[in-house]
This record gives structure tokens, sequence and C-alpha cells, in this order.
């Protein structure tokens, strides 16, 4: 069936070390994908997405390139922020009779100075 | 701000009471939806309403029931409250472009 993989955390890096979060999916059809991230007491919000093979979504500084031959869509960013600190998930979206959005189990975050 | 409301923010509930947990959003989505998140667990789809008029059930939903009102607001209900409905639970809305979520309700059942 259609999931998502993300790596397992929680990761621990220092302030303006390089990040990478490594995301797979499998899916039977073309999907969309997202990166939405959570903070700590908050709901989840749309980082960035890509809707088709060699997009890349870009905000805040992270970035994302969606891989059609490698089913990936590992998230970067080149120098994390204490303010970072959050859990990541990994999407995916089908266009079926309704917009069914697909969940990794989310990758913990955590910045220090 | 344009977004999704949820309320209440917090409860505490006895086994065996009910409530419902209200959602609305103000972006004229057509689809909405209902999550529990438990540590370990993820984000488990609890009913979804693909458009107004429709709900249909998702990954999680005994013990719940849904009402798709109008185009805003989608509505939780628990008819008798259980110790394992104890979570955080989102509502989400969207355009088909990602969701939008709530800033959720986080319900302890005791």
């Amino acid at each position: 069936g259609d999931s998502v993989t993300q790596m397992e955390g929680p990761v621990t890096l220092s302030e303006e070390a390089f990040l990478t979060i490594n995301c797979t999916y499998t899916a039977t059809g073309y999907p969309s994908l997202f990166w939405y991230v959570q903070y700590p007491g908050e709901g989840l919000q749309l980082l960035l997405k890509a809707t088709k093979a060699d997009d890349k979504g870009s905000n805040k500084g992270f970035e994302a390139t969606y891989r059609k031959e490698t089913t990936s869509f590992h998230l970067e960013k080149g120098s994390v922020q204490v303010s970072d600190s959050a859990v990541y998930f990994c999407a995916l979206s089908l266009k079926t009779s309704y917009d069914k959005v697909i969940f990794g189990p989310g990758t913990s975050l955590s910045v220090i100075p | 701000n344009a977004g999704v409301t949820q309320t209440p923010k917090f409860q505490v509930l006895k086994t065996g009471q009910s409530m419902t947990l209200q959602c609305a959003q103000d972006m004229n989505h057509n689809s909405m939806y209902w999550y529990r998140q438990d540590p370990g667990m993820g984000l488990r789809l609890i009913y979804y309403s693909a458009s107004e008029g429709t709900t249909d059930k998702g990954e999680v939903p005994n013990g719940y029931n849904v009402s798709r009102l109008n185009k805003r607001e989608f509505s939780l209900r628990l008819e008798s409250a259980a110790p394992s409905q104890t979570s955080v639970y989102f509502c989400a809305s969207s355009n088909g472009y990602g969701y939008t979520f709530g800033s959720g309700t986080r319900l302890t059942v005791v």
C-alpha cells in the first residue's frame, strides 16, 4: 500500500549545522509530496511541497527535491537555528475521491546553541 | 487571520461522558478532516469529509461520529468517552494543495 518512511529520530544538531532528514515513499499513483513542521504545542504547518518529478520545494531556508527515480523527498537546510527545533513530517498526497494524505511518523529535531 | 479554528483547546472528561469538538475553516476549502495524534502512533485519520454533505470513515473511526454542518464547519463527537480516547485531536482542511491544520484540542479522559 501507499506509505511514507522517514529517518528515525530524535536528531540533535548544533546551531549552524547542516540538516538532512531522509524521506522515501511508496505510492501506486503519481503523488504530490510535502513537508510539514510541528512546533511544540501547535498544529502542523505546511513547510514546502513539490507536485512533480524534479520539482524543488523551498521555504525558510529548507529545501527538498522530488526524486521519482529514487522515490525520495529529503529535507535539507544549510544552517539550522535553535528556532528550527520541531517535529518534521514528510507526507504524500494522492488525488482519489478526496485529497488523501499519508503522513510519515515524524522526525524530532532539537537544535542546541 | 484565515485558517482553521478548533474549540476547545483543552478538555478533561470522565469516562462515559460525551462531548463535541468544533472545527471551522474560512478558506472555502471543500475537504475537511479529523486526526488524532498519539505518541509513537503518528497522525491517524478518524473521519473525513470530501465535500459538504458527505462524510467517510478513516483509519480509526470507532467511538466517534462526525457532522459536516455546512462548508465551513466539521464537528467530531465522542458519545461515550473512554480513556483510550485521550489524545490530541487536529482538524484540517484542504483544497488539494496541502492541508491547513488547526491548533488542536488536547483531550484527557479519566
